[in-house]
């Protein structure tokens, strides 16, 4: 069964430092990639996707994630975080042309001004 | 703005009461998912709905049953409520086409009591 997991539940960062969170899952074909952001007291949103190509790929508000096949890894960064990143990241993986989104746990992140 | 709407807002129901939720999809998409997310975790897909037809489903008991109208927007129910029941529900829709991209709503929170 296809699984999501997300390498830590909280990260304390002060501001301008620079951001990775891990994200790994668990399925042998072919899928499709996201993570999403929550802020305070909004909807889930989507940051970024990976559907196919240039296993670098770039979201909103200066994130990017680096696809590693042989890894089955797809960790996002951000060179330097501001407070108002602080947020619910979850990591999600889709099989290419399914039905049916795996979410991770999610990482909350709190960003110190 | 994702244009995606839930209601109620937030409810709080007894063990064995049935509920009722209710989601509108943003103009222009024909499917439906919905997904729980109980206190500390990622969403975890309920099912979904694409043109009035259940199109798949995860790993939830019968008692969790849809609808999708001719509007496409969808209905959860949910049969002899469970205090594990207790979670908020997302709604998320998107165009079948463009199937990977899904905007979710701003959830109903369910207390089961």
């Amino acid at each position: 069964a296809q699984s999501v997991s997300q390498h830590n539940h909280h990260v304390i960062l002060s501001e301008a430092a620079s951001l990775e969170l891990g994200c790994n899952y668990s399925y042998g074909g072919t899928v499709n990639l996201f993570w999403y952001v929550q802020y305070p007291g909004q909807h889930l949103q989507l940051l970024l996707k990976y559907f196919s190509g240039d296993p670098l790929v770039k979201g909103i508000k200066g994130f990017e994630a680096e696809f590693i096949k042989s890894k089955f890894s797809f960790n996002l960064r951000k060179p330097s975080v501001q407070w108002s990143d602080t947020a619910e990241y979850f990591c999600a993986v889709r099989q290419t042309g399914g039905f049916k989104t795996i979410f991770g746990a999610g990482t909350r992140l709190f960003v110190k001004a | 703005e994702t244009g995606v709407t839930q209601s109620p807002t937030h409810l709080i129901k007894t063990r064995g009461q049935q509920v009722t939720l209710r989601c509108s999809s943003q103009s222009g998409h024909n499917t439906v998912s919905w997904y729980q997310q109980a206190l500390g975790q990622g969403p975890q897909f309920i099912f979904q709905y694409y043109r009035e037809e259940e199109n798949g489903r995860g790993n939830f008991p019968p008692r969790f049953s849809g609808l999708q109208f001719p509007n496409y927007s969808s209905e959860l129910n949910v049969n002899a409520l469970e205090l594990d029941d207790s979670a908020l529900y997302l709604c998320a829709s998107s165009f079948q086409a463009e199937q990977e991209t899904q905007y979710f709503g701003p959830g109903t929170r369910l207390l089961v009591l």
